[in-house]
C-alpha cells in the first residue's frame, strides 16, 4: 500500500529561524510529490515536484525532490508567525489517479 | 471569487439522519474530489469523478453517496449518520485533461459533527 511519512510531526520554532521539514513516500509508479500549506480550513497549493534535484521556489519556501532517496524537503526561511500551519506532503502515481497523504508537520511560529 | 466552495461549512447533527454536502468549482476542471480529514488531520480520498463519471470509489461505506450533476458540481450524500462520520470532509478539483489531475485544489471543507 501507498505511504507518506512526515517529520517532525510538529515543530516549534521562533520568528526569523529557518526550518527544514521532511517527506518521505513509498508509492508504486511514482508521478509526483506535492506540498500542501492548511491554515484553518483548506489545504492550499505550494509546490509539485517531479523532477529529481531541481529546486521550486516562491518566496521565502522552497522545495526540491530526491528521486534516489524517496523524499522531499521543505525549507521556510526567515520564518515569520503567518507561517504557523500544518503542512501536507502528498504524493501521487500514474494509474490509480490518487493521492496518498501524510500526517502532517504541525509547524508553530513563536513571535 | 472562490475556486472551489462547498455548503454548509458546518453540519451538527444527530446519529441517524441523512443530510448532504455540496461542492462547486468556478476553475474550469474536469475532475472532482471528497476528501475525509479525521482528528488527527490525515486526509483521505474517497471519490473522485470526470465529467460527471465515478473513476476513483475508496473503501467507503455505501451510506455515502457521491453525485455529479455536471463537472462543475459534485455532491456528497450521507445516510444514517454515525458518530464516527464526524470529520472535515473537503472537495477538491484538478484539470485532467490537461495531464495535471494531482494539482488539485481544495475548498474550504465541511465539519461534520455527529451527536
Amino acid at each position: 500500500e501507498d505511504k507518506v511519512v512526515q517529520s517532525p510531526l510538529s515543530l516549534v520554532v521562533h520568528e526569523g529561524d529557518t526550518v527544514t521539514l521532511n517527506c518521505s513516500y513509498e508509492v508504486t509508479n511514482f508521478r509526483s510529490l506535492l506540498w500542501y500549506k492548511q491554515e484553518k480550513k483548506a489545504p492550499t497549493f505550494l509546490f509539485m515536484l517531479t523532477s529529481s534535484g531541481i529546486e521550486k521556489k516562491s518566496g521565502r519556501l522552497s522545495s526540491i525532490l530526491d528521486k534516489k532517496e524517496l523524499s522531499s524537503i521543505l525549507n521556510i526561511t526567515a520564518t515569520q508567525t503567518g507561517d504557523s500551519a500544518i503542512y501536507l506532503c502528498a504524493a501521487s502515481n500514474f494509474g490509480n489517479e490518487k493521492l496518498t497523504f501524510g500526517t502532517g508537520t504541525r509547524l508553530t511560529i513563536i513571535p | 471569487d472562490t475556486a472551489v466552495s462547498q455548503t454548509p461549512k458546518y453540519l451538527v447533527t444527530q446519529m441517524g439522519n441523512d443530510k448532504s454536502i455540496k461542492c462547486e468549482q468556478n476553475l474550469g476542471h474536469d475532475t472532482m474530489y471528497w476528501y475525509k480529514q479525521d482528528s488527527k488531520k490525515f486526509l483521505k480520498i474517497m471519490f473522485s469523478y470526470n465529467n460527471k463519471e465515478l473513476i476513483i470509489n475508496e473503501t467507503v461505506p455505501n451510506r455515502f453517496s457521491p453525485k455529479s450533476p455536471d463537472k462543475a458540481h459534485l455532491n456528497l450524500h450521507i445516510n444514517s449518520l454515525e458518530l464516527g462520520d464526524s470529520a472535515v470532509y473537503f472537495c477538491a478539483s484538478s484539470h485532467r485533461a490537461g495531464g495535471a489531475w494531482d494539482e488539485q485544489f481544495f475548498g474550504p471543507g465541511t465539519r461534520l459533527t455527529v451527536l
